[in-house]
């Protein structure tokens, strides 16, 4: 039961141009959510993260939107740059009694940005 | 991912024997969680851990898997009798509190058993 889902293994961009990887999620009492950056042999990168109460967050060239009616999340770089090439992980996290804070997280989706 | 020290990075092991996997958390973390990433697949919560207590063990395995975080030194998961099954890259996670905030990762212990 994959609650979290990236739907697309991969994408390729320009640099220069955006970038948008996106997230879907099935249980309505997620929350918190977070996108992730993994290079190989290395641990995830947080990049950046939004609560349920919002439906944007931005942080220099990345920015995360939230539609909790589509139960959809994506993430947005602009511009791209070489150096995002990596795989973006997409996680979220169930609110309510007993919430421990454990992440959720989705497949993940290979980012290539062409010089 | 400077902060979360995990050692060792990578462990061999043959079949049946034991394997330990160290982690440390980032200064003023006091809350563990450690994931299992199989090859192609994404990160899979294991357990979450505070100081001398295991507070979810929703995603351990029943048998051979086990975890603790002892007042005093790094949290410790430990498989033993091990199978080829548990080849992975198993991560650990910390962060200042339980919920709503973001969890920082170690650079992972890649298991391989022979």
């Amino acid at each position: 039961d994959q609650q979290v889902k990236q739907n697309s293994p991969s994408l390729s961009v320009q640099e220069g141009r955006i970038s948008i990887l996106n997230c879907d999620y099935t249980n309505s009492m997620f929350d918190y959510f977070l996108w992730y950056k993994k290079y190989p042999a290395e641990g995830p990168t947080f990049l950046i993260s939004i609560s349920s109460i919002k439906d944007k967050n931005e942080d220099g060239r990345f920015t995360v939107f939230l539609n909790k009616s589509a139960k959809h999340l994506s993430l947005h770089i602009v511009p791209s740059q070489p150096g995002d090439s990596a795989v973006y992980f997409c996680a979220a996290s169930p609110n309510g009694s007993g919430n421990t804070g454990k992440l959720i997280f989705g497949q993940g989706t290979t980012l290539q940005v062409k010089p | 991912n400077a902060g979360v020290m995990q050692n060792p990075r990578h462990l061999v092991r043959r079949r049946g024997q034991e394997a330990r996997l160290r982690c440390s958390p980032m200064k003023g973390h006091s809350h563990v969680y450690w994931y299992r990433q199989l090859p192609e697949e994404g990160l899979k919560f294991m357990v979450y851990l505070q100081k001398e207590n295991i507070i979810d063990e929703s995603g351990m395995p029943k048998e051979r898997f086990s975890a603790e975080f002892p007042k005093e030194g790094p949290s410790i998961l430990r498989i033993q009798q091990v199978v080829r099954g548990d080849s992975a890259a198993y991560f650990c996670a910390s962060s200042p509190s339980g919920s709503g905030q973001p969890q920082h990762f170690g650079d992972g212990t890649r298991l391989s058993i022979l």
